[in-house]
């Protein structure tokens, strides 16, 4: 079964408007991290937020917030006022506490900002 | 601080050779994990070295092995190159102070490698 599933092969938001990228994750670890990257067409991978699997608040940096839902499995990734340099492919990311130190990924959306 | 570095940033090379390519972490971080990206497969885990010590390994064949030196740099090879391991090829460094799921990874811009 996938770790971590990303639902939404390409999104298009306009430009300034809030825009919600899914997804959900799957493991029997009670101690997990979530995390969002970013990554543009030059490659680099970005790390844009994280999620602890006990944290009661949901992980807000800047414009990025995370939708934590536990109960359902879901860390969704909410970009606030979209600009066009957010244009990238994302990724949801998944490690967890037990076993190795990897990053389990998705297979990512494509959010395309429309001006 | 500077950011984690890699190179070469492109490579192309013919079945049968083989490549080394290399990976310089973020001052101060001690563990180094490589990753594989390709359009069929997604971002798959090759390995991670913590102290010049291989501490986990994904699930890909002999040809592919690497190593850290004692600065924490890495390097990963591969040997006998076949048309499939046309890939992007990412470096991620993390603090790693200690083990548990906050250890955020920070990747390089990668090497993108081809193979003809």
């Amino acid at each position: 079964a996938q770790k971590i599933t990303q639902t939404q092969p390409g999104m298009f938001v306009q430009e300034k408007e809030a825009v919600t990228l899914d997804c959900t994750y799957d493991t029997s670890d009670p101690s997990y991290g979530l995390f969002w990257y970013k990554q543009p067409s030059s490659g680099e991978m970005i790390f844009l937020i994280y999620q602890g699997s006990y944290d009661q608040q949901n992980a807000t940096e800047g414009r990025y917030s995370l939708n934590f839902q536990k109960a359902r499995k879901s860390a969704n990734l909410v970009i606030s006022a979209s600009q066009l340099g957010d244009s990238a492919m994302y990724f949801c990311a998944m490690r967890e506490g037990t076993g190795a130190n990897n990053l389990f990924f998705g297979t990512g959306t494509r959010l395309t900002v429309i001006p | 601080k500077a950011g984690v570095t890699q190179t070469p940033r492109y490579l192309i090379k013919t079945r049968g050779q083989q490549v080394t390519l290399s990976c310089s972490p973020i001052s101060g971080h001690r563990s180094v994990s490589w990753y594989q990206q390709t359009p069929g497969q997604g971002l798959q885990f090759l390995f991670e070295y913590f102290s010049e010590t291989q501490r986990n390994k994904g699930n890909f064949p002999g040809r592919f092995s690497g190593r850290q030196f004692s600065n924490s740099r890495s390097e990963m090879n591969v040997s006998t190159l076949e048309l499939g391991d046309s890939a992007l090829y990412l470096c991620a460094s993390s603090l790693a102070v200690q083990t548990g799921v906050t250890d955020t990874q920070y990747f390089g811009p990668g090497t993108r490698l081809t193979v003809l």
